[in-house]
């Protein structure tokens, strides 16, 4: 497609399921990044990837979560044992060049 | 330690000028971002100021002052449409974007 896709555009889930995220960015953009956004806060660091390698996995808020990218394009976010402050928007971007972050819509997680 | 400063909420006329200010601490610079977001979407891309000085695009223009670690986004001739948040960024030495809590633009006919 010519943006970056998200699905699912929003999951409930119970407390202690574990959720996957997908994205799926613009094609050619070696850069991918994973922002968290809560109601009204600014967009929280989550990971970056660099083609398929995570350079920069620090703003991952526990263990319970992980990610991964394969052949350069799709990643998925994994939730696991969701607890109910995970619930915010997921936030996906890419990028070819520095100056400039394309975005998907988001996954709008609800732990219940 | 990193950080990012914008006013939470801003009120303007339509057709009238406002000035949406950011100030900004980071390891080291490269560049200043503004970007849209209106509710329920992404954020889209606005501008990128990486040179002290102002930046026009249409209605809408950017400043940095480097030395004084400050943006401002400066919207004209306001439209009912602008109404949205307006997420300022700055990129540090590592590359990696520090973001603002954004600044809801609300305006009133």
């Amino acid at each position: 497609g010519a943006g970056v896709s998200q699905s699912p555009s929003n999951k409930v889930t119970e407390k202690g399921k574990d959720v996957e995220l997908r994205c799926d960015p613009i094609s050619g953009h070696t850069a991918l990044y994973w922002y968290r956004q809560s109601l009204g806060q600014g967009l929280e660091f989550l990971i970056y990837f660099q083609g398929n390698s995570a350079p920069d996995k620090s703003g991952l808020p526990s263990d319970r979560f992980s990610a991964e990218r394969t052949g350069g394009s799709v990643s998925t976010l994994t939730i696991q044992r969701t607890q109910q402050e995970d619930s915010a928007v997921y936030l996906c971007a890419s990028s070819s060049e520095i100056e400039k972050l394309f975005f998907g819509s988001g996954t709008q997680l609800s732990v219940l | 330690g990193q950080n990012i400063d914008q006013p939470t909420e801003m009120t303007a006329t339509e057709g009238a000028i406002v000035q949406i200010n950011c100030t900004y601490q980071t390891s080291g610079f490269n560049g200043l971002f503004w970007y849209q977001q209106h509710a329920g979407e992404a954020p889209t891309f606005l501008s990128y100021n990486v040179l002290d000085g102002l930046e026009e695009k249409g209605r809408f223009s950017s400043f940095l002052s480097r030395s004084k670690g400050y943006s401002y986004l400066l919207l004209k001739e306001l439209q009912m449409k602008d109404s949205a948040s307006y997420l300022c960024a700055a990129m540090d030495s590592n590359y990696q974007l520090i973001w603002g809590a954004g600044t809801k633009l609300i305006i009133k006919p």
